[in-house]
């Protein structure tokens, strides 16, 4: 496609339930990376994919947070026994390679979460 | 700790107006410092990108400024326009891991 989609735009669920956000990154880009951002915060970094594997997992904050990119191209984060704390709004973005990316990445819109 | 400062939180001009945004950061050893434009409920949009040997680079009216001596960065806005109004994000990558140090943004509002 032409740009990050994120789907869906927003979920609202209850505290406990699981959650699966979904990023479809631009064709041919190799590198997929989630961030989440809390209200007037910059984006935190949480995973980084190069291909199918992860690369960089450092940011998940716990082990109710996993994430998996199949086939190397589109992406699905999962939160188990979400939390109130979770709520934010995650952030994809992908580029052509990695890390090193001069051009920068381009971002999905985001999906916002909130737990009630 | 490895840090990226933003002042101001927020600023609100007239249309029209110029406007300097920085940015200081202790990201050390540094790879290069990004400035993003992010809109209410969109993702940050890529503005600059400077690495250690780049004084300064422009986007339109965009015109971002690096001092690696220093550690800091200023991206100056003219002739604002109501499009601009949006918050604005320094990014420092760390050259030892590439990952992305993100500042808290300036919270920028053109008013008419």
């Amino acid at each position: 496609g032409a740009g990050v989609s994120q789907t869906p735009s927003n979920k609202v669920t209850e505290k406990g339930k699981y959650v699966e956000l979904r990023c479809d990154p631009i064709s041919g880009h190799t590198a997929l990376y989630w961030y989440r951002q809390s209200l007037g915060q910059g984006p935190e970094f949480l995973i980084y994919f190069q291909g199918t594997g992860a690369a960089d997992d450092s940011g998940l904050p716990n082990d109710r947070f996993f994430a998996v990119r199949p086939e190397g191209s589109v992406s699905t984060l999962k939160i188990q026994r979400t939390e109130r704390g979770d709520s934010a709004v995650y952030l994809c973005a992908s580029s052509p390679q990695g890390y090193t990316d001069s051009y920068g990445y381009t971002f999905g819109s985001g999906t916002r979460l909130t737990v009630v | 700790k490895n840090q990226v400062e933003q002042s101001p939180q927020s600023l609100i001009i007239l249309e029209g107006k110029n406007c300097t945004l920085q940015c200081n950061y202790t990201v050390s050893p540094f790879s290069n410092l990004r400035w993003y434009k992010q809109d209410t409920g969109r993702g940050p949009v890529s503005l600059t990108i400077m690495t250690f040997s780049e004084n300064t680079k422009s986007n339109g009216r965009y015109t971002a400024t690096l001092d690696a001596d220093t550690k800091q960065s200023s991206l100056h806005i003219t002739a604002s326009q109501l499009s601009d109004s949006a918050s604005y994000i320094c990014v420092v990558s760390a050259a030892s891991n590439y990952q992305l140090i993100w500042g808290a943004g300036t919270k920028l509002i053109i008013k008419p």
